[in-house]
């Protein structure tokens, strides 16, 4: 099962900024928070991920509170393209994991949908 | 140039029949995936592997037997195939690094039976 939980569905309009929370109140000291979106039809798609530091990448900011149970993922400028279901996974990262060991568990997401 | 490439696209085919969907990658990693996403839009694990190690085996029916050739290289053979296969498969790749495993997915495959 899904260790976080999403709103199923929100609206953004194009060019303004989106803020997709997730809560992940039983995350562990060692698991990453992870964002991935799909595209209608298409593959998901890494979009950044952070342990408990704030990061930013070309795509989104990431923003994590302090006691890491959840998140938020900013994308500054909206466009039509960024119409997705959100996904926010948490995971073990660290020397311990063997790649391939430790899944993606995808839950239901966000439903993204941005407006001209 | 395509990272994670699957084949074929698309597949209809009858009950009974069996088929095999193909993924290549051209990332050089070391771990290669396949997913299931079904008519409810969940997407689940079936299968990793490592170096042409199988690592996880999620439960699947022994009727989905994956097979790497080598590392670029995940297939999958479907035998007997059953109306509940139906649904869209994806083939993703990944290299762990410094606690950081990016999965990269291919298109898809959509497979249908009748």
């Amino acid at each position: 099962d899904a260790k976080t939980t999403q709103p199923t569905s929100m609206d953004c309009a194009e060019g303004r900024a989106a803020n997709l929370p997730c809560n992940h109140s039983t995350i562990s000291g060692n698991e990453y928070v992870y964002w991935y979106r799909q595209i209608h039809s298409q593959g998901p798609q890494y979009i950044i991920h952070g342990l408990k530091n704030n990061e930013t990448n070309e795509m989104a900011s990431l923003i994590i509170t302090e006691d890491r149970k959840s998140s938020t993922l900013i994308l500054p400028h909206a466009t039509l393209r960024d119409t997705a279901v959100y996904y926010c996974i948490v995971r073990v990262g660290g020397s311990l994991t063997q790649g391939g060991s430790e899944k993606l568990v995808f839950g239901k997401g966000t439903k993204l949908t941005v407006n001209p | 140039d395509t990272a994670v490439s699957q084949t074929p696209k698309y597949l209809v085919t009858q009950m009974g029949n069996d088929k095999s969907i193909k993924c290549e990658q051209n990332l050089g990693h070391d771990t290669m995936y396949w997913y299931k996403q079904d008519s409810k839009k969940f997407l689940k694990i079936m299968f990793s592997y490592n170096n042409k190690e199988l690592i996880i085996n999620e439960t699947v029916p022994n009727r989905f037997s994956p097979k790497s050739p080598d590392k670029a290289h995940l297939n999958l053979h479907i035998n007997s195939l059953e109306l509940g296969d139906s649904a869209v498969y994806f083939c993703a790749s990944s290299q762990y690094t410094s606690g950081r495993e990016t999965q990269y997915f291919g298109p898809g495959t959509r497979l249908l039976v009748l």
